[in-house]
């Protein structure tokens, strides 16, 4: 199976900042990546797919990046509503997973 | 609009059986994949099962082959998790999604999962 490893785990970040979440496969995914992020109580929400691709709807202070084993997700400019959890995930190869997540909170 | 509204969890003794269904609407049920993914109070989001358009692709994670089944029924826009010999470690919200694809995993919609609780 493939590990998904993220970093870091959490991190505080005030509004307005760059944040910058990385993701490693364990072997090679192409361009085979997703981001979703998640808030308190909610179903994630699909944010990035194919390491790059901003999902309709998602702000484009939203970016992806990356190919091969290597993955950055980055938010250019935090905004309070973006204070929650994020995954990455492979669609690869079977089976299907997810990083452990990277919880965003408030400094 | 898509909704994924999900259906059937509850409290069940280990070794017991459960069935739980995801009732879809909003979109051409046919033309796309879907899955079956849970989050463990606490933790972080495993992918459970998944299925192509047509059933013609159906896996699962390691942790859930040979004691899962997913199927879908076209006809009925619905997906279906049929959980036998359940452990204290399945429990968790299980969250039925939606693929942008007809076979992939992307997973564009989820519904607000069904919670199962597997305890003596």
């Amino acid at each position: 199976d493939i590990q998904m490893t993220q970093s870091p785990s959490s991190l505080s970040a005030s509004v307005g900042d760059r944040v910058t979440i990385t993701c490693r496969a364990s072997q090679s995914i192409s361009n085979y990546l997703n981001w979703y992020q998640q808030k308190p109580g909610k179903a994630p929400n699909l944010l990035i797919y194919t390491a790059s691709s901003l999902q309709s709807g998602v702000p484009s202070r939203f970016s992806g990046s990356g190919s091969g084993t290597d993955f950055t997700l980055t938010i250019s400019s935090l905004q309070p509503e973006d204070f929650a959890t994020y995954y990455c995930q492979q669609s690869y190869s079977m089976p299907r997973t997810f990083g452990q997540g990277t919880k965003v909170e408030i400094k | 609009e898509v909704q994924l509204v999900e259906s059937g969890g509850g409290l069940v003794q280990p070794g017991r059986s459960l069935r739980l269904s995801c009732a879809a609407s909003g979109f051409t049920f046919d033309d796309y994949a879907m899955h079956w993914v849970r989050q463990a109070p606490g933790k972080g989001l495993e992918w459970v099962s998944g299925l192509t358009w047509n059933s013609g692709n159906i896996a699962y994670a390691d942790s859930v082959k040979g004691r899962f089944t997913i199927s879908r029924d076209n006809a009925k826009n619905s997906l279906y998790l049929q959980m036998n010999s359940l452990r204290v470690e399945d429990t968790a919200l299980y969250y039925c999604a939606k693929d942008r694809r007809s076979a992939g995993a992307t997973l564009d919609y989820w519904g607000q999962g069904t919670l199962v609780t597997v305890s003596s």
